[in-house]
């Protein structure tokens, strides 16, 4: 049962275009949404969130956008760097249910291309 | 910038065996987590913990599996009886503030079940 989605394994990217990675949620509770990226041999890091009150929120080259109704989140990186190149992955929380667990989609290898 | 520490970075171990995994969370958080991601697939959430109790766990984290926090730095995840389906990266990961707060993950320990 996927409860977050990202169907897209990888992904390449030129330098200095805008990268665009897609995840879809099923569970209607979920009203806080992460992405986190993660090098080889480290852990997941933060990158932005959003809260489902909103439909975007800008942290510098970062913009995540979430469309409630088509449940729905993408993240655009522009422009595009090679540091960007890692796995990305979309989580999403029931914000009011106390300590509760991240639930991660799969992840998207981004791949930047010089 | 704090960090989670954990260790070891690799066990090797053969089935049957106990295993401990060791984390240092950061030090003024609250809120105690680990997760495991199994080779080719999303990362999973496990446990969470908060004031010296487990606060959730998920389906995966059955009676073969413990928590603890041995004293005020440490947090502690053992195996007591592996399986070869524990081969997994597990992530340990903090938080200041429990729900929809921003996770500090760990690097994570590799953990192969022989």
């Amino acid at each position: 049962d996927q409860q977050v989605k990202q169907n897209s394994p990888s992904l390449s990217v030129q330098e200095g275009r805008i990268s665009i990675l897609n995840c879809d949620y099923t569970n209607s509770m979920f009203d806080y949404f992460l992405w986190y990226k993660k090098y080889p041999a480290e852990g997941p890091t933060f990158l932005i969130s959003i809260s489902s009150i909103k439909d975007k929120n800008e942290d510098g080259r970062f913009t995540v956008f979430l469309n409630k109704s088509a449940k729905h989140l993408s993240l655009h990186i522009v422009p595009s760097q090679p540091g960007d190149s890692a796995v990305y992955f979309c989580a999403a929380i029931s914000s009011g249910g106390g300590a509760d667990g991240l639930t991660f989609g799969k992840g998207t290898h981004l791949i930047i291309q010089p | 910038e704090p960090e989670v520490t954990q260790t070891p970075s690799h066990q090797v171990t053969q089935m049957g065996q106990e295993v401990i995994l060791r984390c240092v969370p950061i030090s003024n958080h609250l809120y105690f987590y680990w997760y495991r991601q199994i080779l080719g697939q999303k990362v999973e959430f496990l446990v969470s913990f908060y004031n010296n109790e487990i606060s959730e766990k998920s389906e995966i984290f059955d009676d073969q599996f413990s928590v603890e926090r041995p004293d005020g730095s440490n947090f502690t995840l053992k195996i007591r009886s592996t399986k070869l389906e524990d081969s997994a990266m597990y992530f340990c990961a903090s938080s200041v503030e429990s729900g929809a707060n921003v996770l500090t993950f760990g690097a994570g320990s590799r953990l192969t079940v022989l």
